[in-house]
């Protein structure tokens, strides 16, 4: 059983281009959840979502990103127009339907904005 | 309320000792307790987790103890060896929403 995917593993981009990060959550799963993590820092909490649905966006700053999770295919993070700051690990996590709180991450996406 | 503090930030552990992680949070709606355990490059995995109605749960060397009353919770390794150097996150699940986590701990087994 597969675990969670995430692609591409390292993402460069300059300033002011669009990063596109992208998850597979583990086969069964319909929730998914994304979060960032800086050096030194724990993960902080993006936003969540179901097909189809976004959950709870609360994470998630007001400009700039965006998240998506299709009926089919992998769920999606967009920040478009980066800036050095968002230099980050982004991790994808997806629970079970019965076991929300039960999260697998996936190995992360690494994004380096020059 | 809605914040998970973890202690130390970094503990350093000779190998064959008992290393200790702390936690404590505020929220009382919080009714999950994991705790993961994250090697250089990789993604977070789930390594043991407990509920609110049970004090201790035990797999292998690893050990969640948990204080309801104390809102605290903390992670015990057992025979700690040089392949348990890792950093290591406590996190709370408020129902029906994400993980909060704590800002984690570099655990250095020492041999």
């Amino acid at each position: 059983n597969a675990g969670v995917m995430q692609n591409p593993r390292h993402l460069v981009r300059r300033r002011g281009q669009e990063a596109r990060l992208r998850c597979s959550p583990m086969k069964g799963h319909s929730h998914v959840y994304w979060y960032r993590q800086l050096p030194e820092e724990g993960l902080k909490f993006m936003v969540y979502l179901q097909k189809e649905n976004i959950i709870d966006e609360s994470g998630m700053p007001k400009e700039r990103f965006s998240a998506e999770f299709p009926k089919e295919g992998p769920s999606i993070l967009r920040i478009q127009q980066v800036v050095r700051g968002d230099s980050a690990a982004y991790f994808c996590a997806s629970s079970p339907p019965l076991t929300l709180y039960e999260q697998y991450f996936g190995p992360g996406t690494r994004l380096t904005v020059t | 309320q809605q914040q998970v503090k973890q202690s130390p930030q970094s503990l350093i552990v000779q190998k064959g000792g008992i290393s200790i992680i702390n936690c404590a949070y505020e929220n009382t709606a919080f009714d999950y307790f994991p705790w993961y355990q994250q090697f250089p490059g990789k993604g977070p995995a789930l390594l043991i987790a407990i509920r609110p109605d049970v004090s201790e749960k035990k797999e292998g060397r690893f050990t969640i103890s948990f204080n309801k009353s104390a809102k605290q919770f903390s992670l015990h390794i057992m025979d700690s060896q040089p392949g348990d150097s890792a950093t290591y996150f406590c996190a709370a699940n408020p129902p029906g929403t994400a993980l909060i986590f704590g800002k984690g701990t570099t655990l250095s087994v020492s041999s």
